[in-house]
């Protein structure tokens, strides 16, 4: 099983500072990667997939980066809205596996 | 407009059989390249992906819980269920079900709001 680990576990960013997010894969899941949003309450929100492709809606400020074993996510101008806990996911097709890290929570100042 | 709901019981006692339906509108798993997933998530913890379905029938399970469950559609009327044999306190979670789109080659776009299922005695 591909092991996925977020690191920080937590961040405290001011708003309209830059927040980035990390991902790492215990081999390489080539750019099977997406990130979602999830706020309280809620079912996560997809923002990224393919390692850096917006999904629909999603704001210009979220961006993502990587391949192979390691990703970034980068929130930037960060705003109130986006406190949430972060989650990666991998879905690389062959073998067939999909698992995802265990999030990273992101607090505004 | 793409929506999915997760139906099912909100308490099972340790070693039932839990049965989950997933319905949804708004796309056809008939569409090539069209997959359904379940996903997991224990109270405050991380998410845990449970099974996926494909428009072909192709059906995958993390490995861990294989044995533990099965999936199936019915294109007709636009479900997937899941089953989840020998419950115990610690499957209790919210269970998602959610899209996953030939565009995305696996990512889940579209997510249902989740049912809380409790397993106790």
């Amino acid at each position: 099983e591909i092991v996925m680990t977020q690191s920080p576990a937590t961040l405290s960013v001011s708003p309209g500072e830059r927040a980035t997010l990390s991902c790492r894969a215990s081999q390489s899941v080539v750019s099977n990667l997406a990130w979602y949003q999830q706020k309280p309450g809620q079912s996560p929100r997809l923002l990224i997939y393919a390692a850096s492709t917006r999904a629909t809606g999603i704001p210009a400020r979220f961006s993502g980066s990587g391949s192979g074993t390691e990703f970034t996510l980068t929130i930037s101008g960060l705003r109130s809205e986006d406190s949430a806990v972060y989650y990666c996911h991998q879905y690389n097709n062959w073998p067939p596996s999909v698992t995802f890290g265990g999030g990273t929570r992101v607090e505004i100042k | 407009q793409v929506t999915l709901r997760e139906s099912g019981p909100a308490l099972v006692k340790p070693t039932q059989t839990l049965t989950l339906t997933c319905t949804f509108s708004g796309f056809s798993l008939d569409t090539s390249g069209m997959s359904v997933s379940w996903i997991r998530q224990p109270p405050g913890k991380a998410l845990e992906w449970l099974a996926r379905i494909d428009w072909d029938d192709d059906k995958y399970f993390n490995t861990s819980l294989k044995t533990r469950l099965t999936i199936s559609k019915d294109t007709s009327k636009n479900q997937v269920v899941l089953t989840m044999t020998n419950m115990d306190p610690v499957d209790t979670a919210t269970y998602y079900c959610a899209r996953i789109p030939p565009y995305s080659s696996g990512a889940c776009d579209i997510w249902g709001q989740g049912t809380v299922v409790t397993v106790s005695s």
